[in-house]
């Protein structure tokens, strides 16, 4: 069965700090992949999603990711965080014959001023 | 509309009483899925709609839970007798297409708190 793992319940950075969010897919063939992130009290808003193609992926507000086949692994990049970036980040996989995203547990990012 | 619309944005129900939550769509999306986000579990799948077609109703946790969609567009998630561990935050989203390569957008979410 498909699924997702983000092994980093919490991660606290300083602002303008490097980013690196975890995810790891279960999944036979290659997935679509998919970030989203969700601000406080908000709903999920895409970041960015791999398809096909270039593996390195670039997204909104600055955010990058890049798919790794061998590592199973679709982590999320930023070079220099903001104190709005503070979310929860959410890693999904879509997978073939189903329409359901299947979604990791989320990462919860703090920012320090 | 602009985008995904859920109301109420908080409900606070007792242990046994129905809620119904409401989801409206953004214009022409076909596909519309309800998903419930617990706290430290992610976002689990509840149900799928897509156009005309029978709903998949395979994440629905138990039969106390359904789900309608009138017209191809508005939806409703009712639960009935309720109970403590229904508490969480319930999303909709929807999306142009059925595929799965589609992006779906989100409404806000209804936060559902049983007493």
């Amino acid at each position: 069965a498909q699924s997702v793992t983000q092994p980093d319940i919490h991660i606290t950075v300083s602002e303008g700090a490097s980013l690196e969010l975890r995810c790891n897919y279960s999944y036979g063939a290659t997935p679509y992949l998919f970030w989203y992130v969700q601000s406080p009290g908000q709903g999920l808003q895409l970041l960015l999603k791999y398809f096909s193609g270039d593996t390195l992926v670039q997204g909104i507000k600055g955010f990058e990711a890049e798919f790794k086949r061998s590592q199973s692994s679709f982590n999320l990049r930023k070079p220099s965080v903001h104190w709005s970036d503070a979310a929860e980040y959410f890693c999904a996989v879509g997978a073939t014959g189903t329409y359901k995203y299947i979604f990791g547990t989320g990462t919860r990012l703090k920012v320090l001023a | 509309g602009a985008g995904v619309s859920q109301s109420p944005s908080n409900k606070v129900t007792e242990k046994g009483k129905d809620v119904e939550l409401r989801c409206d769509p953004i214009s022409g999306h076909t596909a519309l899925y309800w998903y419930r986000q617990s706290l430290g579990q992610g976002l689990e799948f509840l149900i799928y709609f897509q156009g005309n077609s029978a709903p998949d109703k395979s994440g629905l946790p138990s039969d106390r839970f359904s789900a309608e969609r009138t017209g191809g567009s508005v939806s409703t998630l009712t639960i009935q007798r309720t109970q403590q561990e229904d508490s969480a935050v319930y999303l909709c989203a929807s999306s142009w297409m059925s595929d799965r390569n589609t992006e779906a957008f989100f409404g806000q979410g209804t936060r559902l708190t049983v007493v």
